[in-house]
């Protein structure tokens, strides 16, 4: 199995400041025939399912503002919140598809600093 | 839009059948799959199901209890669980995949959840 993990657990950041969260797979989720790296990141707020930020590693969904951004290759990621925004705090996680199973990071919860 | 129901409290060996309504895309195009979210923990993809039902991934943990299986004419997806275990216990959501093979593990659209209680 491939294991996520997520740093830090916690962070705490002012409004208007950056954000970024690590994330570091136990082995490469980079798929050497299309050169993509099968990773994503998500956002949960309180009392709601996760919401899909970002596929490809770095590629945002639609709708997704622009200050969130992913970046990384292999077993190296980064989701980076440029400009910290109250509606940002929650958990995030990222999830690799590369290989069943089908695991995700514990989890980073953002809050405001 | 996705809605799930069948949720509740059951006992240890107990069984239970979970639903999903979709609603406002064209379910039969789409992989969609159960994600269970355990209290205080990360989403687990417990179940997975090819556009046709001809293809379906378990996680190991509930393979040969669980049973995921699709309705295209009515828009539905299920999740038959049996012999039921107190780590069963979580909030399970209808995830809607991608159209392609590729994407089948990527959830763009989930369901509010229903939470399942495994207890006696």
């Amino acid at each position: 199995d491939i294991v996520m993990t997520q740093s830090p657990d916690s962070l705490a950041v002012s409004l208007g400041e950056r954000a970024t969260i690590n994330c570091k797979s136990s082995q490469s989720v980079l798929y050497t025939y299309d050169s993509q790296n099968y990773l994503v990141w998500y956002q949960q707020k309180p009392g709601q399912p996760p919401k899909l930020l970002i596929s490809w590693a770095s590629t945002r969904e639609s709708g997704v503002p622009d200050r969130f951004s992913g970046s990384g290759s292999g077993t190296d990621f980064t989701l980076t919140i440029a400009s910290l925004q109250p509606e940002d705090v929650a958990v995030y996680y990222c999830q690799q598809f590369y290989s069943t199973p089908i695991t995700f990071g514990q989890g980073t919860r953002l809050e405001i600093k | 839009q996705l809605v799930e129901s069948g949720g509740g409290l059951v006992q240890p060996g107990g069984s239970l059948r979970l639903s999903c309504a979709a609603s406002g895309f064209t379910f039969s195009t789409y992989w969609m799959s159960w994600v269970r979210q355990a209290p205080g923990k990360g989403p687990e993809c417990v179940a997975n199901i090819k556009q046709d039902g001809s293809v379906e991934y378990y996680v190991d943990s509930v393979k040969g209890r669980f049973t995921i299986s699709r309705d295209n004419a009515k828009n539905s997806l299920f999740l038959q669980m049996n012999s039921l275990r107190a780590e069963d216990t979580a909030v399970y959501y209808c995830a809607r995949g991608g159209d392609q093979w590729l994407l089948r593990y990527v959830w763009n659209y989930w369901g509010q959840g229903t939470l399942v209680t495994v207890s006696s």
